[in-house]
Protein backbone atom coordinates (compact mmCIF):
# COMPACT_ATOMS: atom_id res chain seq x y z
CA UNK A 1 0.00 0.00 0.00
CA UNK A 2 1.49 3.24 -0.96
CA UNK A 3 2.72 5.63 1.90
CA UNK A 4 3.54 9.50 0.86
CA UNK A 5 5.07 11.18 4.21
CA UNK A 6 6.61 14.56 4.12
CA UNK A 7 9.33 16.24 6.06
CA UNK A 8 9.24 18.89 7.87
CA UNK A 9 6.03 19.39 9.00
CA UNK A 10 6.32 22.93 9.75
CA UNK A 11 8.66 25.10 8.26
CA UNK A 12 9.41 29.00 9.30
CA UNK A 13 11.80 30.67 7.69
CA UNK A 14 12.69 34.72 7.41
CA UNK A 15 11.83 35.85 3.92
CA UNK A 16 14.65 36.15 1.26
CA UNK A 17 15.85 32.20 2.18
CA UNK A 18 15.91 29.27 -0.07
CA UNK A 19 14.63 26.09 1.05
CA UNK A 20 13.40 22.37 0.43
CA UNK A 21 10.27 20.35 1.48
CA UNK A 22 10.62 16.99 0.83
CA UNK A 23 8.37 14.40 0.05
CA UNK A 24 9.02 10.03 0.00
CA UNK A 25 6.66 7.83 -1.14
CA UNK A 26 7.08 3.95 -0.74
CA UNK A 27 5.94 2.22 -3.77
CA UNK A 28 8.37 3.56 -6.74
CA UNK A 29 5.68 2.28 -9.40
CA UNK A 30 4.27 5.64 -10.01
CA UNK A 31 2.81 7.72 -13.03
CA UNK A 32 3.39 11.19 -11.84
CA UNK A 33 4.16 13.21 -8.93
CA UNK A 34 1.79 16.36 -8.11
CA UNK A 35 2.92 19.17 -6.17
CA UNK A 36 -0.05 21.69 -4.19
CA UNK A 37 -0.82 24.39 -2.50
CA UNK A 38 -3.15 24.40 -0.30
CA UNK A 39 -4.25 27.64 1.85
CA UNK A 40 -6.38 27.85 5.01
CA UNK A 41 -9.48 26.64 4.33
CA UNK A 42 -9.31 26.95 0.82
CA UNK A 43 -8.62 24.42 -2.11
CA UNK A 44 -5.63 22.96 -4.25
CA UNK A 45 -3.84 24.71 -6.52
CA UNK A 46 -1.66 22.71 -8.49
CA UNK A 47 1.89 24.11 -8.54
CA UNK A 48 4.18 21.39 -10.56
CA UNK A 49 3.46 17.90 -12.14
CA UNK A 50 6.33 15.76 -12.82
CA UNK A 51 6.37 12.73 -15.13
CA UNK A 52 7.58 9.33 -13.38
CA UNK A 53 10.18 9.83 -16.69
CA UNK A 54 10.76 13.27 -15.62
CA UNK A 55 13.90 14.10 -12.76
CA UNK A 56 12.84 17.50 -12.94
CA UNK A 57 10.03 20.26 -13.44
CA UNK A 58 10.41 24.28 -12.84
CA UNK A 59 7.91 26.68 -12.73
CA UNK A 60 8.96 30.65 -11.84
CA UNK A 61 10.73 30.44 -8.26
CA UNK A 62 9.42 26.71 -7.90
CA UNK A 63 11.97 23.54 -9.02
CA UNK A 64 10.76 20.19 -8.92
CA UNK A 65 12.39 17.00 -8.91
CA UNK A 66 12.26 13.28 -8.80
CA UNK A 67 13.87 10.38 -7.48
CA UNK A 68 11.44 7.44 -8.55
CA UNK A 69 14.04 4.60 -7.62
CA UNK A 70 14.89 6.12 -4.27
CA UNK A 71 10.93 7.12 -3.50
CA UNK A 72 11.65 10.55 -3.14
CA UNK A 73 10.79 14.62 -4.30
CA UNK A 74 11.82 17.56 -3.35
CA UNK A 75 10.55 20.72 -3.77
CA UNK A 76 12.66 24.24 -3.76
CA UNK A 77 11.68 27.64 -3.59
CA UNK A 78 14.16 30.20 -4.42
CA UNK A 79 14.07 33.58 -2.86
CA UNK A 80 11.11 33.21 -0.53
CA UNK A 81 8.05 35.68 0.32
CA UNK A 82 5.30 36.23 2.55
CA UNK A 83 3.01 35.29 0.01
CA UNK A 84 4.40 31.65 -0.14
CA UNK A 85 3.38 31.01 3.22
CA UNK A 86 0.59 28.20 3.07
CA UNK A 87 0.25 24.05 3.17
CA UNK A 88 2.53 22.19 0.42
CA UNK A 89 1.13 18.70 -0.29
CA UNK A 90 2.37 16.09 -3.06
CA UNK A 91 0.51 13.57 -4.17
CA UNK A 92 1.82 10.44 -5.88
CA UNK A 93 -0.32 9.08 -9.28
CA UNK A 94 0.13 4.99 -9.29
CA UNK A 95 -0.12 3.38 -12.16
CA UNK A 96 -2.06 0.25 -10.52
CA UNK A 97 -4.62 2.97 -9.16
CA UNK A 98 -6.78 5.76 -10.78
CA UNK A 99 -5.89 8.16 -7.53
CA UNK A 100 -4.19 11.01 -6.40
CA UNK A 101 -2.38 9.55 -2.52
CA UNK A 102 -1.53 12.84 -0.68
CA UNK A 103 1.39 13.28 2.02
CA UNK A 104 1.13 15.16 5.20
CA UNK A 105 1.67 18.05 4.00
CA UNK A 106 4.55 21.21 4.87
CA UNK A 107 3.20 24.38 6.51
CA UNK A 108 5.21 27.05 5.47
CA UNK A 109 5.66 30.36 7.07
CA UNK A 110 7.96 33.38 5.51
CA UNK A 111 8.47 35.43 8.13
CA UNK A 112 8.65 39.49 6.41
CA UNK B 1 -8.04 30.27 -17.18
CA UNK B 2 -10.80 27.18 -17.37
CA UNK B 3 -11.13 26.24 -13.59
CA UNK B 4 -12.89 23.90 -11.72
CA UNK B 5 -16.09 24.85 -10.12
CA UNK B 6 -18.17 24.02 -6.82
CA UNK B 7 -20.89 24.62 -5.28
CA UNK B 8 -22.07 25.31 -2.19
CA UNK B 9 -19.20 26.37 -0.99
CA UNK B 10 -20.41 25.89 2.32
CA UNK B 11 -23.09 23.13 3.45
CA UNK B 12 -24.84 22.60 6.86
CA UNK B 13 -27.24 19.71 7.57
CA UNK B 14 -28.82 17.83 10.19
CA UNK B 15 -27.79 13.79 10.54
CA UNK B 16 -30.09 11.56 8.24
CA UNK B 17 -30.46 13.77 5.78
CA UNK B 18 -29.30 13.60 2.16
CA UNK B 19 -27.04 16.25 0.47
CA UNK B 20 -25.77 16.69 -2.98
CA UNK B 21 -22.46 18.45 -3.74
CA UNK B 22 -22.10 20.09 -6.94
CA UNK B 23 -18.79 20.65 -9.65
CA UNK B 24 -18.69 21.64 -12.99
CA UNK B 25 -15.19 20.11 -14.22
CA UNK B 26 -13.13 21.60 -16.75
CA UNK B 27 -15.16 21.57 -20.19
CA UNK B 28 -12.55 19.25 -22.48
CA UNK B 29 -11.39 17.25 -19.51
CA UNK B 30 -12.77 13.35 -19.53
CA UNK B 31 -11.90 12.02 -15.68
CA UNK B 32 -13.89 13.50 -12.83
CA UNK B 33 -12.61 12.78 -9.31
CA UNK B 34 -13.88 13.18 -5.63
CA UNK B 35 -11.78 13.58 -2.87
CA UNK B 36 -12.37 14.72 1.12
CA UNK B 37 -10.62 16.22 3.52
CA UNK B 38 -11.46 16.19 6.96
CA UNK B 39 -10.20 18.90 9.48
CA UNK B 40 -6.50 18.36 10.38
CA UNK B 41 -6.58 15.12 8.34
CA UNK B 42 -4.94 14.54 4.71
CA UNK B 43 -6.73 14.94 1.53
CA UNK B 44 -8.42 11.22 0.92
CA UNK B 45 -9.48 9.84 -2.32
CA UNK B 46 -13.32 8.91 -2.34
CA UNK B 47 -14.60 8.35 -6.21
CA UNK B 48 -13.20 8.43 -9.62
CA UNK B 49 -15.27 8.63 -12.72
CA UNK B 50 -14.70 7.66 -16.44
CA UNK B 51 -16.82 7.44 -19.80
CA UNK B 52 -20.08 7.53 -17.26
CA UNK B 53 -19.04 5.16 -14.52
CA UNK B 54 -17.12 4.59 -11.45
CA UNK B 55 -13.33 3.31 -12.36
CA UNK B 56 -11.98 3.46 -8.86
CA UNK B 57 -13.67 3.49 -5.47
CA UNK B 58 -12.08 4.03 -1.72
CA UNK B 59 -13.54 1.97 0.92
CA UNK B 60 -15.05 5.12 2.53
CA UNK B 61 -17.26 5.30 -0.80
CA UNK B 62 -20.25 2.65 0.54
CA UNK B 63 -23.45 2.43 -0.11
CA UNK B 64 -24.53 5.94 1.02
CA UNK B 65 -21.87 7.61 -1.79
CA UNK B 66 -23.32 8.15 -5.28
CA UNK B 67 -21.88 10.30 -8.05
CA UNK B 68 -23.45 11.34 -11.12
CA UNK B 69 -23.01 13.36 -14.50
CA UNK B 70 -26.28 13.80 -15.26
CA UNK B 71 -25.69 16.60 -18.36
CA UNK B 72 -22.44 16.62 -19.87
CA UNK B 73 -21.63 19.34 -17.91
CA UNK B 74 -21.89 18.97 -13.75
CA UNK B 75 -20.73 15.79 -11.67
CA UNK B 76 -22.49 15.36 -9.00
CA UNK B 77 -21.51 13.35 -5.24
CA UNK B 78 -24.83 12.36 -3.53
CA UNK B 79 -24.69 11.06 0.29
CA UNK B 80 -27.86 9.82 1.16
CA UNK B 81 -27.99 9.79 4.99
CA UNK B 82 -25.72 11.94 5.77
CA UNK B 83 -23.45 10.89 9.32
CA UNK B 84 -21.29 13.36 11.64
CA UNK B 85 -18.14 12.08 10.14
CA UNK B 86 -19.00 13.03 6.88
CA UNK B 87 -18.18 16.61 8.43
CA UNK B 88 -15.62 17.32 6.02
CA UNK B 89 -14.62 19.82 3.05
CA UNK B 90 -15.21 17.97 -0.16
CA UNK B 91 -13.13 18.54 -3.57
CA UNK B 92 -13.96 17.86 -6.79
CA UNK B 93 -11.13 17.11 -9.71
CA UNK B 94 -10.86 16.82 -13.31
CA UNK B 95 -7.87 15.87 -15.63
CA UNK B 96 -7.72 15.51 -19.49
CA UNK B 97 -6.36 12.21 -19.24
CA UNK B 98 -5.71 10.01 -16.19
CA UNK B 99 -1.76 10.72 -16.12
CA UNK B 100 -2.12 14.32 -16.69
CA UNK B 101 -2.27 17.17 -13.66
CA UNK B 102 -5.93 16.61 -11.50
CA UNK B 103 -7.19 20.25 -11.37
CA UNK B 104 -9.07 21.15 -8.14
CA UNK B 105 -12.14 22.96 -7.44
CA UNK B 106 -12.34 25.36 -4.22
CA UNK B 107 -14.08 22.93 -1.99
CA UNK B 108 -17.12 22.47 -0.43
CA UNK B 109 -17.09 22.85 3.15
CA UNK B 110 -19.92 20.46 4.49
CA UNK B 111 -21.00 20.48 8.37
CA UNK B 112 -23.04 17.46 9.76
CA UNK B 113 -25.49 18.36 13.26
Amino acid sequence: KQEVTQIPAALSVPEGENLVLNCSFTDSAIYNLQWFRQDPGKGLTSLLLIQSSQREQTSGRLNASLDKSSGRSTLYIAASQPGDSATYLCAVYGGATNKLIFGTGTLLAVQP
Amino acid sequence: EPEVTQTPSHQVTQMGQEVILRCVPISNHLYFYWYRQILGQKVEFLVSFYNNEISEKSEIFDDQFSVERPDGSNFTLKIRSTKLEDSAMYFCASSANDVLTQYFGPGTRLLVL
